[in-house]
């Protein structure tokens, strides 16, 4: 069964505070994202990867970084937390196979910083 | 911009009800998809399309195939289990990143 697992579940920093969100899948895909989801906003695509060692920016990378040592694993790194990057984080993994890519959601972060 | 638009933003239905969400684009899009999100906040693929229209049991979804500049998700015989938050998200063409939408946050009641 797919499987998306993401920690921790709940996170409260503290501004200027570093915080890493960890993502990991055994679904052996190549492709993961990183989205936050903000009220009224849906879902975000912060960074991607296509495969252990790549790195790619979304739509809203600023203030965030992302590393992908291996196939299971894609961290979400803020260096300099900031209040407005409270937000709940998925992580996802896919793998577009003919063309089409299902997506497999992890069940969250959420993150609060003060 | 936003590139995809859903409607309603919140929508209320009795058991046994039907009802259509929507999703606009403001441009052409390749391939559409719709999630469900949980009270939990689990993400769950109900549909991939690109074009026509696919059904899975009182669920179907349809995408515009010859605009390809919107999308609907039918509820047939709504379900308090059919609660949630559904999203749709949109591909403008291959290998560009999902886009997603606001969401349509439902309520079913008995």
């Amino acid at each position: 069964e797919a499987a998306v697992t993401q920690s921790p579940r709940n996170k409260v920093a503290v501004t200027g505070g570093k915080v890493t969100l960890s993502c990991n899948q055994t679904n052996n895909h190549n492709n993961m994202y990183w989205y936050r989801q903000d009220t009224g906003h849906g879902l975000r695509l912060i960074h991607y990867s296509y495969g252990a060692g790549s790195t790619e920016k979304g739509d809203i990378p600023d203030g965030y970084k992302a590393s992908r040592p291996s196939q299971e694993n894609f961290s979400l790194i803020l260096e300099l937390a900031t209040p407005s990057q409270t937000s709940v984080y998925f992580c996802a993994s896919g793998d577009a196979l003919g063309g089409r890519e299902t997506l497999y959601f992890g069940s969250g972060t959420r993150l609060t910083v003060l | 911009g936003d590139q995809v638009e859903q409607s309603p933003s919140a929508l209320s239905l009795h058991e046994g009800t039907d009802s259509a969400l929507r999703c606009n684009f403001t441009t052409t899009m390749r391939s559409v998809q719709w999630f469900r999100q949980n009270s939990r906040g689990s993400l769950i693929s109900l549909f991939y399309l690109a074009s026509g229209t696919k059904e899975n049991g009182r669920l179907k979804s349809a995408f515009d195939s010859k605009e390809r500049r919107y999308s609907t998700l039918h509820i047939r015989d709504a379900q308090l289990e059919d609660s949630g938050t559904y999203f749709c998200a949109a591909e403008a063409n291959a290998g560009a990143k999902l886009t997603f939408g606001g969401g349509t946050r439902l309520t079913v009641r008995p």
